[in-house]
């Protein structure tokens, strides 16, 4: 049981670069999330999907894309990549919060673009 | 937008001393707080959870207050031990969707 893995672990790119940044679970969760976290901050929401098929904006969508390609995958694209988007990228996922939210995060993309 | 703060950016306490971090909440609409432990270089890991029907939950060595007449929710730590030192999030429902909001958090060292 390996829980949230992400891939890959650091990643330089130039401006204007395109990626996509892999997330898998495998504990069966229904919903998935992508964060970010600059220095000395809290996370900021990017999207999350709420079950398979489906994809909601969070915080700060901008500049980026997702695919919830099964219960297990939830990707995050970026098409053009820029220096604002130098961050620690943590995925994460829970059960449907019936009752309560519990999030397991993986343990982080470091992306700088330069 | 709606925001979750934290009031101090670091604490310094006692080894075996309590350990009390605050957090204030903006939206009067939300209904569902966590607290989170991020050690470094780690993704954040769940403490604590409560909604906005309960005023106190307690965990192994947690426990969550949550006051909404002033929109404030606090984490105790008993008999706060060095591998409590990490930084602490709490994180806000908006009450709608699974739109989670966290503040910037609070670095707690734990002093021998």
């Amino acid at each position: 049981n390996a829980g949230v893995t992400q891939t890959p672990k650091f990643q330089v790119l130039k401006t204007g670069q395109s990626m996509t940044l892999q997330c898998a679970q495998d504990m069966n969760h229904n919903s998935m999330y992508w964060y970010r976290q600059d220095p000395g901050m809290g996370l900021r929401l990017i999207y999350y999907s709420a079950s398979e098929g489906t994809t909601d904006k969070g915080e700060v969508p901008n500049g980026y894309n997702v695919s919830r390609l099964n219960k297990r995958e939830f990707s995050l694209r970026l098409e053009s990549a820029a220096p604002s988007q130098t961050s620690v990228y943590f995925c994460a996922s829970s059960r449907s919060g019936a009752i309560s939210y519990e999030q397991y995060f993986g343990p982080g993309t470091r992306l700088t673009v330069t | 937008g709606e925001s979750v703060g934290l009031h101090l950016p670091t604490l310094s306490v006692q080894e075996g001393d309590n350990s009390i971090i605050n957090c204030a909440y903006s939206n009067s609409a939300s209904d569902y707080f966590i607290w989170y432990k991020q050690e470094s270089g780690k993704g954040p890991q769940f403490i604590i959870d409560i909604r906005s029907n309960m005023d106190k939950r307690q965990g192994q060595r947690v426990t969550v207050l949550l006051n909404k007449t002033v929109k404030h929710l606090s984490l105790q730590i008993a008999a706060t031990q060095p591998g409590d030192s990490a930084v602490y999030f709490c994180a806000d429902l908006l009450g709608y969707g699974q739109n989670f909001v966290f503040g910037p958090g609070t670095r707690l060292s734990v002093l021998p």
